[in-house]
């Protein structure tokens, strides 16, 4: 058990529809970190959060959006989905930064979009 | 930018056989180099990684690998496999400051026969 929650563990949606993945970091830590796992784009980083703040962003659609909240838990809003955003959907956590983080993972969200 | 290469999608090998599954990278700047494993329906876990120093690193579960800088490599290695070593097999790199985001190769999937 890394320590880093996801709700939900499941998710099943239609196209078009919109849903919100949640991740609650280890206590302590203050970046969080959201990547998605397709069979055809394997593991991609999404975007980086420290302390509330947007930290660096990598292949993120315009659809999607992130937010880390006063209590560093975060969200990752998807919506207008289309098949193609099926994946696993994983929220990694890791300390205030400095020469190494190692960053621990959370179980992941598993979407399916029908 | 980096990029990662597993070079085999599969490696097949039978209990108690030693097992090497292979990784090159490509960067412009320094890097920390990492394996992930994903067991089935699980998270990513930190196998191992390698940040300054040796460049012989061991891990968790008798793994090891070795950074070699002139080939730009970072092979994972097994003396004794067994069947609990079954699970997708991932190496990352992450440059050395900034958001220190994992780029992630396409995965290994590592089968172990009885």
């Amino acid at each position: 058990d890394s320590g880093v929650t996801q709700t939900p563990k499941h998710l099943i949606t239609a196209t078009g529809q919109r849903v919100t993945l949640r991740c609650s970091p280890r206590s302590g830590d203050l970046s969080v970190y959201w990547y998605q796992q397709s069979l055809d784009q394997g593991l991609q980083f999404l975007i980086q959060y420290y302390n509330g703040e947007e930290r660096a962003k990598g292949n993120i659609l315009e659809r999607f959006s992130a937010q880390q909240f006063p209590d560093l838990h975060s969200e990752l809003n998807l919506s207008s989905l289309e098949l193609g955003d099926s994946a696993l959907y994983f929220c990694a956590s890791s300390p205030e930064p400095g020469t190494y983080n190692e960053q621990f993972f959370g179980p992941g969200t598993r979407l399916t979009v029908l | 930018a980096q990029s990662v290469t597993q070079l085999d999608s599969q490696v097949p090998v039978f209990e108690e056989a030693p097992v090497e599954l292979r990784c090159n990278y490509s960067s412009s700047v320094s890097v920390y180099l990492f394996w992930y494993v994903q067991y089935p329906n699980q998270g990513l876990q930190l196998l191992l990684k390698y940040l300054s120093g040796s460049t012989l690193v061991k891990g968790i579960n008798g793994f090891e690998a070795e950074f070699n800088k002139s080939q730009t490599s970072f092979h994972l290695r097994k003396p004794s496999v067994h069947i609990s070593d079954t699970a997708e097999y991932f190496c990352a790199v992450s440059d050395q400051g900034g958001a220190q985001k994992l780029v992630f190769g396409q995965g290994t999937r590592l089968t172990i026969n009885p």
